[in-house]
């Protein structure tokens, strides 16, 4: 069975400082892995995701990802956060071996940028 | 395109009500999600379909139901709410793995 866990469930960082969001996921097939932020009292925003090709993948608001197939992981940067940044962010894997709708989330991580 | 739709946003009920959370969209997508979001728990899947007139079970099935009409549409039925419902419900529609989400409902059981 697939599992994803977020390593820290809150992250506080002082504004233009470089922040990563780590997350690590278990699977016993390939998988596709996704970032998603929740802003205050909002729905899910897709940041980025992996499906294939190279590593490093770029998203939105300047965030990376790199997936590292041997340590089973998809942590998340930014090298210069924003207050605007604060929000939950949620790592998520889907088995595209098998049920390619179902995604599994870990419990997310609370980003906090102080000015 | 609207992408996915919920209604309602806010929901208050009383234990032992029923009611209906709506999700439709309309990018003609066949795979559809229903999620919950509990604090610290993420987001968990209770019940999903591949197309019209087929559903199956998530992680957290118990006291809801699904049906799959139309490919638009896919609503969550709460049979006899209960307190530890009270939750923020997500519907989500997928195409080749990535997922687009609703805006949510809030349901709060008391």
């Amino acid at each position: 069975a697939q599992s994803v866990t977020q390593l820290d469930s809150q992250v506080p960082v002082f504004e233009e400082a470089p922040v990563e969001l780590r997350c690590n996921y278990s699977s016993s097939v390939s998988v596709y892995l996704f970032w998603y932020v929740q802003y205050p009292n909002q729905g899910l925003q897709l940041l980025l995701k992996y499906l294939s090709g190279s590593t490093l993948v770029k998203g939105i608001n300047g965030f990376e990802a790199e997936f590292n197939k041997s340590q089973t992981s998809f942590h998340l940067r930014k090298p210069s956060v924003h207050i605007s940044d604060t929000a939950e962010y949620f790592c998520a894997v889907s088995d595209y071996g098998g049920s390619q709708g179902n995604l599994i989330f870990g419990k997310g991580t609370k980003l906090s940028v102080k000015p | 395109n609207a992408g996915v739709t919920q209604t309602p946003k806010f929901q208050v009920l009383k234990t032992g009500q029923s009611m209906t959370l709506q999700c439709a969209q309309d990018m003609n997508h066949e795979y559809m999600s229903w999620y919950r979001q509990d604090p610290g728990m993420g987001l968990r899947l209770i019940h999903y379909s591949v197309g019209a007139g087929i559903t199956d079970q998530g992680e957290v099935p118990n006291g809801y139901n699904v049906s799959r009409s139309t490919t638009e549409d896919f609503p969550l039925r709460l049979l006899s709410a209960a307190p530890s419902q009270t939750s923020v419900y997500f519907c989500a529609s997928t195409l080749l793995a990535e997922q687009f989400f609703g805006p949510g409902t809030r349901l709060t059981v008391l």
